[in-house]
């Protein structure tokens, strides 16, 4: 199978702190991750694209700046979310395609976000 | 724009009884995706569908593909409870040399005793 882990699973924060978020493929190599968030009861939200060694595409409405996004290497991706605040409290999923399988995106746990 | 509509967004049944999702979409696409979600969990891959036509089953789920009327359906036989949960369609869309998937709003469905 193809596992996508994701640390942390749950955070708090206060508000106007940074919070990084991993998203690592354990067996596989992912050229393609997908960042996304989810508020309850919606569906999932793209946020950004981001393929391994070249910036991440965001979505409209999406602030590069208060997501940042690294695909360093071909198992890992980070979001970091910048001077949270409580409207950024959210569940965040990400999600990974192997190399020249385009069929299927493999996703992580979730991390839910919560800032005080 | 590539949309994808699920009906019903909510769905009450009892157990034993049959019912079926529905989701269309507006354009056409090459792949179609049926997932599962659990509260507070993250997503489970139930079926790609790739081809008009295609019909895939697992256990009391079955989903099929119709790719002239852009429509996918999911059939739920003889529900039990364990099937509660939210069901998300989705159809690939390329974008940038890259494939995004479009999300249906989702389904809850709650299977009662």
């Amino acid at each position: 199978g193809a596992v996508v882990s994701q640390h942390p699973s749950w955070v708090i924060c206060k508000s106007g702190t940074s919070v990084k978020i991993e998203c690592r493929s354990l067996d596989f190599q992912a050229t393609t991750m997908f960042w996304y968030r989810q508020f309850p009861k919606q569906s999932l939200m793209l946020m950004a694209t981001s393929n391994e060694g070249s910036k991440a595409t965001y979505e409209q409405g999406v602030e590069k700046d208060k997501f940042l996004i690294n695909h360093a290497s071909l198992t890992l991706s980070t979001l970091t979310v910048t001077s949270a605040h409580p409207e950024d409290s959210s569940f965040y999923i990400c999600s990974a395609r192997r190399a020249y399988e385009f069929e299927t995106q493999y996703f992580g746990p979730g991390t839910r976000l919560l800032v005080l | 724009e590539l949309k994808v509509e699920q009906n019903p967004l909510f769905l009450s049944m009892q157990e034993g009884k049959n019912y079926t999702i529905y989701c269309n979409y507006s354009t056409t696409s090459d792949r179609l995706y049926w997932y599962r979600q659990d509260p507070g969990k993250s997503l489970e891959s139930l079926f790609v569908l790739l081809s008009n036509g295609a019909v895939k089953q697992e256990g009391r789920l079955m989903a099929s593909l119709d790719t002239k009327a852009r429509l996918s359906t999911l059939h739920i036989t003889a529900a039990v409870h364990d099937l509660s949960a939210t069901y998300f369609c989705a159809v690939d869309k390329e974008k940038d040399s890259n494939y995004q998937l479009i999300w249906g709003a989702g389904t809850k469905l709650i299977i009662k005793p």
